[in-house]
């Protein structure tokens, strides 16, 4: 079976700090790979998404970057990190088929 | 400009009870939809799914129901039990680029199903 996940759990990080998050996912090859952001009281917002190895596409324009160095691997990263970059992120794959499963997601906090 | 509404932010039920929460798009270019069930700190859980071509997808206690004319769709869920209480996101899928599927969230519905 597929199973996924992120680390680290949760980060509290000062304004201007770089961050860099990760996900990896077991069980499956060449999968689709999805960041998601859910800020407080809001649904989640597709970040980026990944069909394959170096390939990134990025949904919203800000202040973050997504990586995929391995098949199974999706960083996202901030060279310096904004208040309005707090929130829940959630990496999720999923294949030409329709659904997507999520990881148990990162909490982060930037004061 | 949200494509995908979820117009109940909560919603309260007796256990044993009907939930049904419910969800309108605009996009006539999705053509499948997800229910997501999500715990706070938790990601989100799959619960069902269906697809523009069905009008009723049913999994045990949950069925989805799809009005495309009206551009909603709607879950229910019979008998609703205290462990059922948890955020549902309705969400939405068309093709991106590739083979990837793009989703479309929207913002949730609180369900707190009542012993």
């Amino acid at each position: 079976s597929q199973t996924i996940h992120q680390w680290p759990a949760t980060l509290v990080q000062p304004v201007g700090s770089p961050l860099s998050l990760e996900c990896t996912v077991e069980g499956t090859s060449n999968p689709n790979l999805y960041w998601y952001r859910q800020a407080a009281g809001r649904g989640l917002q597709l970040l980026f998404y990944s069909v394959g190895i170096g390939q990134i596409s990025s949904e919203v324009p800000q202040n973050l970057s997504a990586s995929r160095p391995q098949d199974r691997q999706f960083i996202l990263s901030s060279k310096k990190l904004l208040l309005s970059d707090s929130g829940f992120y959630l990496c999720a794959w999923g294949r030409s088929t329709d659904t997507q499963y999520f990881g148990p997601g990162t909490r982060l906090t930037v004061l | 400009d949200q494509q995908v509404k979820q117009n109940s932010p909560s919603l309260s039920v007796q256990e044993g009870r009907i939930s049904i929460l419910n969800c309108d798009y605009t996009n006539s270019m999705f053509d499948y939809f997800l229910w997501y069930k999500k715990y706070p700190a938790e990601g989100p859980t799959f619960l069902i799914s269906i697809s523009s071509i069905k009008d009723k997808n049913e999994d045990g206690r949950f069925t989805v129901f799809l009005n495309k004319s009206a551009k909603h769709l709607s879950l229910h869920i019979v008998p609703s039990q205290p462990g059922d209480s948890a955020v549902y996101f309705c969400a939405a899928s068309q093709i991106s680029s590739g083979s990837a599927r793009q989703l479309t969230f929207g913002s949730g519905t609180q369900l707190t199903v009542l012993p």
